[in-house]
């Protein structure tokens, strides 16, 4: 069975940072393209970044270009990232996501609320 | 503000035929596939079309998905109450090289 379990999320204050991960299962990790997708409260949802096999590719969306960072660990099937610089907007479930096709797999998500 | 429009609404009654349009430009949903997604009150969204009408292993036939041009469209018939979800498109967008979704709907089941 198929399984992504985040988890790292939690009260920030502005300008903090944290580190999401996420734990995959049940399928050959090293195979797929991942991704972070979030979700504001009651709000849409907005893809953050994705990361290639072998990590050689992220690409990632402008509104967190330059403080968010998709990385991963094959050995240990493991997805991260890494949030610097938090700011209240970026309050919001973070899900991780298997791609190919994209959001074939989700996490239960993980909530990440940036206040002071 | 979504690069894809979709009504943030749509209402049917049990057993009819409801659809849900997604409408993009050249730079994603013209030029790229486009996948829904089902996102169930409180739940984790699930991948219910991708590559415009391919339905994954379990999501039965009578939910379909098509496109024309920079428009996609999500048909559900014989409308049951388990329907009643939030529903998404997306699609890779060339020009900004991220995926795009669009702000959702809310599909009643009356």
């Amino acid at each position: 069975e198929v399984q992504l379990v985040e988890s790292g999320g939690g009260l920030v204050q502005p300008g903090g940072s944290l580190r999401l991960s996420c734990a995959a299962s049940g399928f050959t990790f090293s195979s797929y393209w991942m991704s972070w997708v979030r979700q504001a409260p009651g709000k849409g949802l907005e893809w953050v970044a994705n990361i290639k096999q072998d990590g050689s590719e992220k690409n990632h969306v402008d509104s967190v270009k330059g403080r968010f960072t998709i990385s991963r660990d094959n050995a240990k099937n493991s997805l991260f990232l890494q949030m610097n610089s938090l700011r209240a907007e970026d309050t919001a479930v973070y899900y991780c996501a298997r791609d190919h096709p994209m959001g074939s797999a989700w996490g239960q998500g993980t909530l990440v609320t940036v206040s002071s | 503000q979504s690069v894809l429009t979709q009504p943030p609404s749509a209402s049917g009654t049990p057993g009819q035929r409801v659809t849900i349009s997604c409408s993009g430009s050249s730079s994603n949903v013209g030029s790229q596939t486009v996948n829904w997604y089902q996102q169930l009150p409180g739940m984790a969204p699930k991948l219910l079309m991708y590559s415009n009408d391919q339905r994954p292993s379990g999501v039965p036939d009578r939910i379909s998905g098509s496109k024309s041009g920079t428009s996609a469209s999500l048909a559900i018939s014989g409308l049951q109450s388990e329907d009643e979800a939030d529903y998404y498109c997306a699609a890779w967008d060339d020009s900004l090289n991220n995926w795009v979704f669009g702000g959702g709907t809310k599909l009643t089941v009356l």
